[in-house]
């Protein structure tokens, strides 16, 4: 089946740090691959996405690599700020079979950036 | 540009009292679907629906139910509210089922069983 391994939290950094949070995946196929930011108390929102291997998504600072060879999707920023602090959920989509209606999530991952 | 609005925001229930959910979408979205996120446990998937009058079960059905009867609503019941339902329901509506779709998220209803 399909599944996403996200690394553990939560992460804490300070101001202007350099970030990455792993993800890798499971897939059947050539899935897409999304990362979403969930700020205190709302919903998930789309950050970035990348549909095929190579692609690099990017948003608000924050780049992600599609890699197929090491099926993985790590984000990354060169500066966190305070308001960086969220919930940060990798997922993977399939176009076809089994699971294919829904994303696939991780777990999450909490970034608390101090000032 | 509302998007995945979900009603009530905030709701405490007493165990065995019932209550529906409401999601609605503007997107003209053929799928939507319903989680509950605890602490340290992620999303988990309670149902979904592919389309006008269609539902299935996700990974945690048990002591909901749902109904699909126009495509811009997604409904969630509680027929007997117990302690462990106590969570964060998110409602989410995808357009279709290619991958480089993601799903749209509402913000939410916290809800507490006493």
């Amino acid at each position: 089946g399909n599944s996403v391994t996200q690394m553990e939290g939560p992460v804490t950094l300070s101001e202007e740090a350099f970030l990455t949070i792993n993800c890798t995946y499971t897939a059947t196929g050539y899935p897409s691959l999304f990362w979403y930011v969930q700020y205190p108390g709302e919903g998930l929102q789309l950050l970035l996405k990348a549909t095929k291997a190579d692609d690099k998504g990017s948003n608000k600072g924050f780049e992600a690599t599609y890699r197929k060879e090491t099926t993985s999707f790590h984000l990354e920023k060169g500066s966190v700020q305070v308001s960086d602090s969220a919930v940060y959920f990798c997922a993977l989509s399939v176009g076809s079979g089994a699971g294919s209606y829904q994303l696939t999530f991780g777990k999450g991952t909490k970034l608390s950036v101090i000032p | 540009n509302a998007g995945v609005t979900q009603t009530p925001k905030f709701r405490v229930l007493k165990t065995g009292q019932s209550m529906t959910l409401l999601c609605a979408q503007d997107m003209n979205h053929e799928y939507m679907y319903w989680y509950r996120q605890d602490p340290g446990m992620g999303l988990r998937l309670i149902h979904y629906s592919v389309g006008e009058g269609t539902t299935a079960k996700g990974e945690v059905p048990d002591g909901y139910n749902v109904s699909r009867l126009k495509k811009q609503n997604f409904l969630l019941g509680l027929e007997s509210a117990a302690p462990s339902q106590t969570s964060v329901y998110f409602c989410a509506s995808r357009l279709g089922t290619a991958s480089n779709q993601p799903q749209h998220f509402g913000d939410g209803t916290r809800l507490s069983i006493l």
